[in-house]
């Protein structure tokens, strides 16, 4: 069965530094996809970024960025100059081949400090 | 194009009562899917549909169940609530090819009393 490990239960830091979101993930398919969702303090989950598994390029947007590892099973997720903005809950979440159905992680809560 | 959308937002029950959750998806999406959301077990796959069609489940009691209409609109029904059912409903959409991003709705928040 598949699952998703969000070892950092919440994280606190100083606007302007770099925080790095560890995910870990277990699955026995070879084709799997990855996915980051935010869930500001509103409730909705905001896509982030969607990564299949024969793709592990790195991935730059803006301040985000993503590192994806097959060898460590491990999809992180570096927030550059963080902002109060970025305060929210961070998930992460796996979804196999052949299914729609998304096993999430069990978030990271990100506090940036003015 | 307008985002997913829920209703109700907020639901106080009793235990016992049963209530039912609509959720309209983006605009030509014809999957949607449910997830609940609790403190304790995190966020959970309920089920999805898929033209009018359950396509997945995940492990809830028979006490949940869902359907989908011809415009793609679905409501999941929860029957004889408990206490425990209390929580934040998430309703997602998607075009229907597997493993496309599902994009979510800002949520049903529902407390049994």
């Amino acid at each position: 069965a598949q699952k998703v490990t969000q070892a950092q239960t919440e994280i606190s830091v100083v606007e302007k530094e770099d925080v790095t979101l560890d995910c870990v993930y277990e699955t026995r398919d070879t084709t799997y996809y990855l996915f980051w969702y935010k869930q500001p303090p509103s409730g909705e989950l905001v896509f982030l970024i969607r990564r299949n598994s024969f793709d592990e390029q790195n991935e730059i947007s803006g301040r985000y960025s993503w590192n994806f590892q097959k060898s460590t099973s491990s999809f992180n997720f570096t927030i550059t100059a963080s902002q109060v903005v970025d305060s929210a809950v961070y998930f992460c979440a796996l979804s196999e081949s052949g299914r729609r159905a998304l096993t999430f992680g069990s978030g990271t809560r990100l506090q940036v400090q003015p | 194009k307008a985002g997913v959308t829920q209703t109700p937002r907020y639901l106080i029950k009793t235990r016992g009562q049963q209530v039912t959750l609509s959720c309209s998806p983006i605009s030509g999406h014809r999957s949607v899917s449910w997830y609940q959301q609790t403190p304790g077990q995190g966020l959970q796959f309920l089920f999805e549909y898929f033209s009018e069609t359950q396509r997945n489940k995940g492990n809830f009691p028979g006490r949940f169940s869902g359907r989908q209409f011809s415009n793609s609109r679905s409501e999941m029904n929860v029957s004889t609530l408990e206490l425990g059912d209390s929580a934040l409903y998430l309703c997602a959409s998607s075009s229907g090819v597997v493993q496309e991003t599902q994009y979510f709705g800002p949520g049903t928040r529902l407390l049994v009393l």
